[in-house]
């Protein structure tokens, strides 16, 4: 069954942009029935979307962080990154790569998200100088 | 915007325990793509509803989902020790292309 493994910095400085990449196992990221999204979850809180991505290279992403985010698929490698800039404590979090069940149109709204089947098993991201 | 959920509920083993979520019109209220995910400290979410009322496999009989206008409920028949877990649900929204989730409840098993 597909797994996912996220990888990158557990220490991010304060500006600074948060790099995050996703490796995908037993599955492919070119699935047509799937997105592959990132969310996180602060200490004590609740699930954040942040985005998803597929694999043609359209995304959502959550409107609070738009301005800051960037997700980018990498078919070869069958991976998927998270870019997150100008960092500040209030992203200190644990994050989370997904697949994400949905489905993509050519006509109209192009992203629908139905549920997420599989998740990563987090990394934790802590902004501080 | 988020789905409304109570932070906690509890039941005595054995008994059923029920989760509300609420939305609105434009998410639960109109559309089926309602999920149900449970968590452990420190561990990942996991699956257990999805389309309101569908269960992945392996998950247990005892995890129910049903949704009654803009309000959708977990089930939770039998409680066991094990189910002791943070629950979250999440929503297609016609608002947001990323969907929604709840704030998440507590279950305590008593």
């Amino acid at each position: 069954h597909v797994q996912l493994q996220e990888s990158g910095p557990g220490l991010v400085k304060p500006l600074e942009t948060l790099s995050l990449t996703c490796s995908v196992s037993d599955g492919s990221v070119s699935s047509t029935n799937h997105f592959w999204g990132w969310i996180r979850q602060s200490p004590g809180k609740g699930l954040e979307w942040i985005g998803y991505i597929y694999f043609i290279g359209t995304t959502s992403y959550n409107p609070s962080l738009t301005s800051r985010v960037s997700i980018s698929v990498d078919t070869s490698s069958n991976q998927f990154s998270l870019r997150l800039s100008s960092v500040t404590a209030a992203d200190t979090a644990r994050y989370y790569c997904a697949r994400v069940v949905g489905h993509y149109s050519n006509y109209g709204r192009p992203h629908s998200y139905y549920y997420i089947d599989v998740w990563g098993k987090g990394t934790t991201v802590t902004v501080s100088s | 915007s988020a789905l409304t959920q109570p932070a906690s509920v509890s039941a005595t083993r054995g008994q059923a325990v029920t989760i509300s979520c609420t939305g609105t019109e434009s998410d639960i209220g109109s559309y089926k793509f309602v999920s149900w995910y449970q968590q452990y400290p420190g561990k990942a979410p996991k699956l257990i509803v999805f389309d309101v009322t569908n269960r992945p496999s392996g998950v247990s009989s005892r995890f129910s989902g049903t949704k009654s206008g803009k309000t959708a409920s977990l089930t939770i028949s039998g409680v066991q020790p094990e189910d002791e877990a943070l629950y979250y649900c999440s929503s297609y929204s016609s608002s947001f292309e990323v969907g929604l989730f709840g704030g998440g409840t507590q279950l305590t098993v008593l």
